[in-house]
């Protein structure tokens, strides 16, 4: 079975620009989550999707982020404009049930 | 809203020897609590998990136990190996009505000595 692919793997990007990171789920995983974490840090929670609805999204700072997941497949999350603050490592995750969470390689973000 | 509190930072352990993480969280509510594993480079791997209803879980050289009353949990490993070397996560879940909204503890670094 394919685990969640992310890509790209790295990013490398100046303060004040745009960046988009891609997440495809485990084949038949509903939900869909993206985690921010910072080095040295537990992963935090951006966003949740069931399908192509967004859940939850109170711990996304919306003036920069955006997140979407069309025809509740595929999921991008995008940062507009980037700052200092954003250099973390963005993981997705899915999950069949809502329980047991599956997680990508993630997407490592280095803002200078 | 949730916080959870994961002790030690670090801790190293001679091969063969057990080791314990432990963790606190704060809001009652919480009825699932992970563990994962992360290597360098990797995502977290979940490792083994336990709802509210259950005390203790084991599978093979891993186990947890739930203090609910207390809020707190732990991870232990026994028998360990070099491969066990990696940074292990608690986490819960944010209220009781969804398992994938976790909040993490800070990491445990666990390195295991040949």
């Amino acid at each position: 079975e394919a685990g969640v692919a992310q890509s790209p793997r790295y990013k490398i990007i100046e303060k004040r620009q745009s960046v988009a990171f891609w997440c495809n789920p485990i084949s038949g995983h509903a939900t869909l989550y993206w985690y921010q974490q910072i080095l040295g840090q537990g992963p935090k929670l951006l966003i949740q999707f069931q399908n192509n609805g967004v859940v939850d999204d109170s711990q996304l700072p919306k003036d920069r982020f955006s997140a979407e997941r069309l025809k509740g497949v595929d999921s991008t999350l995008k940062i507009q404009p980037a700052k200092l603050e954003d250099s973390a490592v963005y993981l997705c995750a899915s999950s069949a049930t809502g329980e047991k969470l599956f997680f990508g390689s993630g997407t490592q973000l280095s803002v200078l | 809203g949730e916080n959870v509190e994961q002790h030690p930072s670090t801790l190293s352990v001679q091969e063969g020897d057990s080791a314990v993480i432990k963790c606190t969280y704060s809001d009652s509510a919480s009825n699932y609590f992970p563990w994962y594993k992360q290597e360098l480079g990797k995502g977290p791997q979940l490792i083994i998990d336990i709802r509210s209803n259950v005390g203790e879980k084991k599978d093979q050289r891993i186990a947890v136990t739930l203090n609910k009353t207390a809020k707190h949990f732990s991870l232990h490993i026994t028998e360990t190996q070099p491969e066990d070397s990696a940074v292990y996560f608690c986490a819960a879940s944010i209220g009781g009505t969804s398992y994938g909204k976790l909040t993490f503890g800070q990491g445990t670094i666990l390195t295991v000595h040949p």
